[in-house]
């Protein structure tokens, strides 16, 4: 079965530091998502990617937050430089063309501590 | 925007137990979905359902879209269904937001 691939699966940075999660979606899915998820809340996007193209990043910090799909498959969320309220959940999706139903498929996630 | 609540904010049963978790949307959907979240973090889909009635094993989904929600039963209660529960809904005028779940435990 098909799946959503997330690296790494924990990272712990100190804060100043730069990081990076990957995320490689599920095969001939077209849209991409990353989310944030602090303990005891639910998950909030980030940013969502139709193929290279970015249709929502309303919620990205982008004084220190980053990403990119170049190509239209993977993607790379940066974080440079890391605050202490950075700790969280980073979650990647991925799901079809819109217009065929967006049932979205997460990733293991990768797990932030900013120490 | 869109947003969506969820009930009750915790629910502890007994194994064998019934359960309803409750999903209220504040504005129309075409994608709605429900999730449980495991212990290490990851979301796992359950149902795909922005209207209509699908059936898992002991889990069901029924989501009335012209009354804004969606419920989620599951039945016959098992420890390994402890957990978040999270509903997501989301339209072609609004990105996908996520309600803040419902804490599930069952004790044996």
């Amino acid at each position: 079965e098909a799946e959503v691939a997330q690296s790494p699966r924990y990272k712990i940075t100190e804060k100043s530091q730069a990081v990076a999660f990957w995320c490689d979606p599920i095969s001939g899915h077209a849209t991409l998502y990353w989310y944030r998820q602090i303990l005891g809340q639910g998950p909030e996007l980030l940013v969502q990617f139709q193929d290279e193209s970015v249709v929502d990043d309303s919620q990205l910090p982008k004084d220190r937050f980053s990403a990119e799909r170049l190509k239209g498959v993977d993607s790379t969320l940066k974080i440079q430089p890391a605050e202490l309220g950075d700790s969280a959940m980073y979650l990647c999706a991925s799901s079809q063309l819109e217009l065929m139903g967006y049932e979205q498929y997460f990733g293991p996630g990768t797990r932030l501590t900013v120490t | 925007g869109i947003q969506v609540e969820q009930s009750p904010p915790d629910l502890i049963l007994q194994e064998g137990a019934n359960s309803t978790l409750r999903c209220n949307f504040s504005d129309s959907v075409n994608n709605l979905q429900w999730f449980h979240q495991n212990p290490w973090g990851q979301l796992i889909n359950l149902f795909y359902i922005p209207s209509g009635t699908k059936q898992n094993g002991r889990l069901s989904a029924t989501t009335v879209a012209t009354e804004r929600y969606s419920l989620l039963y599951i039945s016959s209660s098992q420890t390994t269904d402890s957990g978040v529960y999270f509903c997501a809904g989301g339209s072609s005028a609004s990105k996908i937001i996520f309600g803040s779940g419902t804490r599930l435990s069952i004790r044996p």
